[in-house]
């Protein structure tokens, strides 16, 4: 069974330009969520995505928005590029069928932003 | 206010030594605890996850974990330590399976 897939792996963007990030989950997961790992501030939620709904949300700037497609992949989007937005973006994908579930992470994608 | 503390950012450990990393949370109810790993350049892969019951949990890659109530604590061992150990490790807490709190993680290297 395939993992969670990320693409791309690597990303250089410009201050003010904007980026679309893509997650394909595990077959047969419907749930999908987004981190943020920075050397400073560690790993951060953004969001999640179930059913194509946004459930949950971290506490991140409107830049940042996400989507989930009926067949559970999702993206993420960063509008007006900062500095501070270079990390390491991680999405996660689970049954969530209810308690007792496992979170399994993709590679991430790598952003710089210059 | 709620947090997830792991109080080591690094340590260094012999190959064939054991291994303990600290964790300890701050919330008002007993979340679900987890550890993860990762490798440079990698994401997260789950070591072991406590939800309820035997508070001593056997994860992958030979690691375990003990939940302490009392201390709010969640910490991890492995007996005999590899080179491939070699990582960092992240103490994870929350209230569902998909909106996790992370410790600051903790470095293990690991000497010949």
């Amino acid at each position: 069974k395939a993992g969670v897939t990320q693409t791309p792996r690597y990303l250089i963007k410009t201050r003010g330009q904007q980026v679309t990030l893509s997650c394909s989950p595990i077959s047969g997961h419907r749930s999908v969520s987004w981190y943020q790992q920075t050397p400073g501030q560690g790993l951060q939620f953004l969001f999640e995505y179930f059913s194509e709904t946004q459930r949950n949300k971290g506490n991140f700037p409107g830049r940042f928005s996400g989507r989930q497609f009926s067949n559970s992949r999702s993206e993420m989007n960063v509008s007006t590029l900062e500095l501070g937005d270079s990390a390491l973006y991680l999405c996660a994908s689970s049954l969530a069928t209810g308690r007792n579930e496992k979170l399994f992470f993709g590679s991430g994608t790598q952003l710089s932003v210059l | 206010a709620q947090s997830v503390t792991q109080p080591d950012i690094h340590i260094t450990v012999s190959e064939g030594a054991s291994l303990e990393l600290r964790c300890n949370y701050s919330y008002g109810a007993t979340p679900y605890l987890f550890w993860y790993v990762q490798s440079p350049g990698q994401g997260l892969q789950l070591l072991l996850k406590y939800f309820s019951g035997d508070t001593l949990v056997q994860g992958i890659k030979g690691f375990e974990a003990e939940f302490k109530r009392s201390q709010s604590s969640f910490n991890l061992r492995k007996p005999s330590v590899h080179w491939s150990d070699a990582a960092e490790y992240f103490c994870a807490v929350g209230f569902n399976d998909y909106k996790l709190s992370f410790g600051a993680g903790t470095t293990v290297t690991v000497r010949a």
